[in-house]
């Protein structure tokens, strides 16, 4: 069963503006990742938080970290129509992955 | 890192026969992970592929719908028996970063249309 729920399922924003997406978890946790999926194909790894950690940056992608709500997030600053993609939190359970519902994030140029 | 070619990259197949996925990886991995992705939806880990062993399959999932192969530590099959149009689904092979890295690698995954 998946381990969390994210929000929103759909997202279509203005190429330049932000994308914000959220993910929410149930149990204790390591680390929480962030993965895109181009057009049903394979999934890529974007970015790795640690349960210790509260926010981490890469290029123009911001996670955030909130254990203690046990939530997530990831903006994409600055979009490009090449953001345009499913994007999957995942939250690593006894060695093995479990994702988030997914958000479709469509960037219109 | 790691570089995972997996194939078919899609089929069409009738209802009642088998299809066989493969999954070829660059480095040797313990484990190799097989997900089912079904249409709109998140990814649903199938079972998880150990060498030397058998597969662990999880809950909803069982042996005789989806035997997997492991024959050495950089190759594994999943095959999709007797299908039926609800086995209509992408089906992705994946491992993890060794190490104690987590992150995963998927291969390109195979897109099933059962007819």
């Amino acid at each position: 069963s998946q381990q969390g729920e994210e929000d929103p399922q759909a997202l279509s924003i203005q190429e330049g503006e932000n994308a914000t997406m959220n993910c929410s978890y149930k149990t204790s946790i390591n680390n929480l990742q962030w993965y895109r999926q181009n057009s049903g194909r394979g999934l890529v790894h974007l970015i790795l938080i640690r349960s210790n950690e509260r926010e981490k940056h890469s290029g123009r992608l911001r996670v955030t970290l909130d254990t203690s709500k046990k939530s997530s997030s990831l903006l994409i600053t600055a979009s490009r129509a090449a953001d345009t993609a499913s994007y999957f939190c995942a939250t690593d359970v006894g060695n093995k992955l479990v994702f988030g519902a997914g958000t479709i994030l469509r960037v219109k140029s | 890192s790691a570089v995972i070619s997996q194939k078919p990259s899609r089929d069409i197949c009738q209802r009642g026969t088998s299809l066989t996925i493969q999954c070829q990886v660059d480095s040797q991995v313990t484990m190799m992970f097989w997900y089912r992705q079904q249409p709109g939806q998140s990814l649903t880990l199938i079972a998880t592929a150990n060498q030397g062993s058998e597969a662990t399959y999880e809950s909803g999932f069982v042996i005789d719908k989806f035997p997997i192969s492991r024959p050495n530590l950089t190759f594994s099959t999943l095959t999709v028996s007797n299908m039926s149009p609800e086995d209509s689904s992408i089906y992705l092979c994946s491992v993890m970063g060794g190490g104690g890295n987590t992150e995963a690698f998927f291969g390109q995954g195979t897109r099933l249309t059962v007819v």
